[in-house]
């Protein structure tokens, strides 16, 4: 258990629709990542938010956004879903913001767009 | 930019063979190095970890050396099980710890 804790842990939606999933960091761990896993993308870095402000964005489509909380939760809301999104995405944290940090993943939340 | 090379799967073992992954680097600066690895319907977990030029990640029997001069981080473990089964990511670390990952190497060992 990496401390790192994500929900829902498996949503189906319809295109079109709008999702939030949701990311308690470690205790303590200040920036909270994004990744989407999908088959044939591979791992992508989607944004980094470092105790409550954006640090970095990656691949994450304008139909994507996300953000970090006061208490350090963050949110990643996907909207105007299409079948391409289904992937599983995953929350990461670590202490900091600097190089050599250990980032911490949670478990994925899978979703299937239909 | 950074990119993270790994050799392409699956590598199949028997159990108590030898195991080596390929991974290669392409950064500027000097990036952290990392494994990661996935079980089978399971998160990404960290493996191990390298922060400078010649130092040694190990964790449960598995090892990389960070090799500035050759650009590599190769994974390798003297004697591997069934459950030593999964999918291995090297990554590289830099800038604002944001990660770029290679695209996995599955490890099937077979009893």
């Amino acid at each position: 258990d990496s401390g790192v804790t994500q929900t829902p842990k498996h949503l189906i939606t319809a295109t079109g629709q709008r999702v939030t999933l949701r990311c308690s960091p470690r205790s303590g761990d200040l920036s909270v990542y994004w990744y989407q896993q999908s088959l044939d993308q591979g791992l992508q870095f989607l944004i980094h938010y470092y105790n409550g402000e954006e640090r970095a964005k990656g691949n994450i489509l304008e139909r994507f956004s996300a953000q970090q909380f006061p208490d350090l939760h963050s949110e990643l809301n996907l909207s105007s879903l299409e079948l391409g999104d289904s992937a599983l995405y995953f929350c990461a944290s670590s202490p900091g913001a600097g190089e050599g940090n250990t980032i911490y993943f949670g478990e994925g939340s899978w979703l299937t767009v239909v | 930019g950074n990119s993270v090379t790994q050799m392409e799967g699956p590598v199949t073992l028997s159990e108590e063979a030898f195991l080596t992954i390929n991974c290669t680097y392409t950064a500027t600066g000097y990036p952290s190095l990392f494994w990661y690895v996935q079980y089978p319907g399971e998160g990404l977990q960290l493996l191990l970890k390298a922060t400078k030029a010649d130092d040694k990640g190990s964790n449960k029997g598995f090892e990389a050396t960070y090799r500035k001069e050759t650009t590599s981080f190769h994974l390798e473990k003297g004697s591997v099980q069934v459950s030593d089964s999964a999918v291995y990511f090297c990554a590289l670390g830099s800038g604002y710890s944001t990660l770029t990952f290679g695209k996995g190497t599955m490890l099937l060992v077979s009893p």
